[in-house]
């Protein structure tokens, strides 16, 4: 079965702090996806990205970064100087790579809700 | 480029009436999923719909039911409603030979009094 842990429940943090996002998963298939999403108050879940388990480099967009480890099955999220905007539920998710040799689901954990203030 | 769309945005009901809801995927998708999401958890997998059938299921019962029609839009119906299924229900759509990234929509909330 898999499964995915978000062990914090909410972090607030101060305009321009650095913080990062816990993501521990489990999962039996050799092959498979992880993602993150954002969920804005207006409920919305936005992608934000997609990692291959098969490629653990780290991947940098703007302020934000991923830190993909699979020896720890971790998949962490950090935002480099937070900004007010960046309020929000995260969540992290863990899919079998399906393409076309199937249908596959996408299995959450329970969020990360992220308060910036000013 | 449209996103997803859903439709109502809001919905109240009371326990054993019906409800239908209703989803357009993104423009180029043909696989529709939707997910229940209860107030503070994470989103559950209800049903996935490829080609106007249900092509896997998540541990939810009969009376969530499901359509998708030729123009790849898609359909929830959940009878006997229970206060229980009260919740943010959310629409994914994705392309049949990528199904792996599922963009989503901005969801109905749902209220069962």
């Amino acid at each position: 079965a898999q499964k995915v842990t978000q062990a914090q429940t909410e972090i607030s943090v101060v305009e321009k702090e650095d913080v990062t996002l816990d993501c521990v998963y489990e999962t039996r298939d050799t092959t498979y996806y992880l993602f993150w999403y954002k969920q804005p108050p207006s409920g919305e879940l936005v992608f934000l990205i997609r990692r291959n388990s098969f490629d653990e480099q780290n991947e940098i967009s703007g302020r934000y970064s991923w830190n993909f480890q699979k020896s720890t099955s971790s998949f962490n999220f950090t935002i480099t100087a937070s900004q007010v905007v960046d309020s929000a539920v995260y969540f992290c998710a863990l899919t079998r790579r399906g393409g076309n040799t199937g249908f596959q689901k996408l299995v959450f954990g329970t969020g990360t809700r992220l308060l910036v203030s000013p | 480029d449209a996103g997803v769309t859903q439709s109502p945005t809001h919905l109240i009901k009371t326990r054993g009436q019906q409800v239908t809801l209703r989803c357009s995927p993104k423009s180029g998708h043909d696989t529709v999923s939707w997910y229940q999401q209860a107030l503070g958890q994470g989103p559950q997998f209800i049903f996935q719909y490829y080609e106007e059938e249900e092509r896997q299921r998540g541990n939810f019962p009969d009376r969530f039911s499901g359509h998708q029609f030729p123009n790849y839009s898609s359909e929830l119906n959940v009878n006997a409603l229970l206060l229980g299924d009260s919740a943010l229900y959310l629409c994914a759509s994705s392309f049949r030979f990528n199904t792996d990234t599922q963009y989503f929509g901005p969801g109905t909330r749902l209220t069962v009094l």
